[in-house]
């Protein structure tokens, strides 16, 4: 079946530093949705990218569509220990809506 | 807003035995998942219900897992019988169109 590839599995980082996780598909995407997962918590919603080449941001973290449609990126800038956790994009592929889920990166601070 | 509650939280039992899960969606989301979470793993769509149709339930493993979504509203979702493989976080979500998901605590089920 279609999948979504998502590297890295783990980041350890130092506080302070950036973090950067990437989504891609061998197909084209409706659109991209992006989730934080809190340890021992549900995924919780933090965006979703429809457009072509598309940048969003909330504060420190920067979001981008590719502009084939087939990739896409979470960045945070200066992580904070409250970052934590692992980040899952979730794509949808086709007008029907069904997301395929990436296997995650976990932000790992070190300490 | 309440959120997406499920219940249990948690569930110990043995293989074979059957088991249910009971989720409340959000109020007026019409659209409801179940997923299933292995440790260190992405969600993985179980079945997706529009009201009360199981619009996508090509993942359910049908032999042994049944869901229903009754009146549109609450959904149970059952495993019977058990196996040890079935170990997961049982998540259920709710969304108002087909956009941002809202996730309830889960369910962590311990096969023995």
């Amino acid at each position: 079946g279609q999948q979504v590839m998502q590297i890295p599995q783990y980041q350890h980082v130092q506080e302070g530093e950036d973090f950067t996780t990437y989504c891609n598909s061998s197909t084209t995407l409706s659109n991209i949705q992006w989730y934080k997962q809190r340890p021992g918590g549900h995924p919780v919603f933090l965006i979703q990218l429809v457009k072509s080449g598309e940048v969003k941001k909330q504060k420190r973290l920067t979001f981008q569509f590719g502009e084939a449609k087939k990739n896409s990126s979470l960045h945070i800038t200066a992580t904070q220990t409250t970052d934590v956790g692992t980040y899952f994009c979730a794509a949808a592929v086709d007008s029907n809506y069904q997301l395929i889920w990436g296997a995650g990166t976990k932000l790992i601070i070190k300490p | 807003e309440a959120g997406v509650v499920q219940s249990p939280r948690y569930k110990i039992i043995e293989k074979k035995q059957p088991v249910a899960f009971w989720c409340n969606p959000i109020s007026g989301h019409n659209t409801l998942y179940w997923y299933r979470q292995n440790l260190g793993q992405g969600p993985e769509l179980l079945i997706r219900y529009e009201n009360e149709e199981a619009v996508d339930d090509s993942q359910l493993p049908k032999d042994r897992f049944s869901a229903e979504r009754l009146k549109g509203v609450d959904s149970t979702l059952k495993i019977q019988p058990a196996e040890l493989g079935d170990s997961a976080v049982y998540l259920c979500a709710s969304s108002r169109t087909s956009n941002e998901q809202f996730f309830g605590p889960g369910t962590r089920l311990t096969v023995l």
